[in-house]
């Protein structure tokens, strides 16, 4: 089975720009999570989508959001980019999103905002 | 709020020798406890997992035990070697928690030649 995949791996972009990242779940995992990666900070959870609707959602503001489409596919956006959002954004997948279930990470995508 | 705190931050051990790394956790209902290793420019990994009906779990040079009494679970590695060298994460299953998993804050290891 193909891992978790997300593209683009590396982005630059400014102050103010928005950003959209993609991820592909494994096959027949139907939660994505996403998380963002920060020296400081650890692993932070953004929020978690499930059969196209978001289910449970992290502590960020409003300018991250996400979606996920019909075939688990999910994208996260971000809308005027900070400084501070640069980060190794990971997605993970499992086949619920049960509290006991393994997550599975792809390999992120590295954003850096100048 | 749950909680989930790893130590050592940073550990540096001699090619051969083993590496340990410890991790409490504070919700009682925690039952499944994944281990993640990152490599530089890498997701995390799992490597190992155990869940709470198991005491110890062991793949080859690789170990965790669990002691739900006191809630605390460690990772052994025995015989480093030098591509063991990344961030170990520990995770516990999280019932409260919106990610339903709640991670340490990783250990940075060094396997020396």
């Amino acid at each position: 089975k193909a891992g978790v995949t997300q593209t683009p791996r590396y982005l630059i972009k400014t102050r103010g720009q928005q950003v959209t990242l993609s991820c592909s779940p494994i096959s027949g995992h139907r939660s994505v999570s996403w998380y963002q990666q920060t020296p400081g900070q650890g692993l932070q959870f953004l929020f978690e989508y499930f059969s196209e609707t978001q289910r449970n959602k992290g502590n960020f503001p409003g300018r991250f959001s996400g979606r996920q489409f019909s075939n688990s596919r999910s994208e996260m956006n971000v809308s005027t980019l900070e400084l501070g959002d640069s980060a190794l954004y990971l997605c993970a997948s499992s086949t619920r999103g049960a509290v006991e279930e393994t997550q599975y990470f792809g390999p992120g995508t590295r954003l850096l905002v100048l | 709020g749950e909680n989930v705190e790893q130590h050592p931050s940073t550990l540096s051990v001699q090619e051969g020798d083993s590496a340990v790394i410890k991790c409490t956790y504070s919700d009682s209902a925690s039952n499944y406890f994944p281990w993640y290793k990152q490599e530089l420019g890498k997701g995390p990994q799992l490597i190992i997992d155990i869940r709470s009906n198991v005491g110890e779990k062991k793949d080859q040079r690789i170990a965790v035990t669990l002691n739900k009494t006191a809630k605390h679970f460690s990772l052994h590695i025995t015989e480093t070697q030098p591509e063991d060298s990344a961030v170990y994460f520990c995770a516990a299953s999280g019932y409260s928690s919106a990610s339903k998993i709640i991670f340490g804050s990783g250990t940075r290891l060094s396997i020396r030649p």
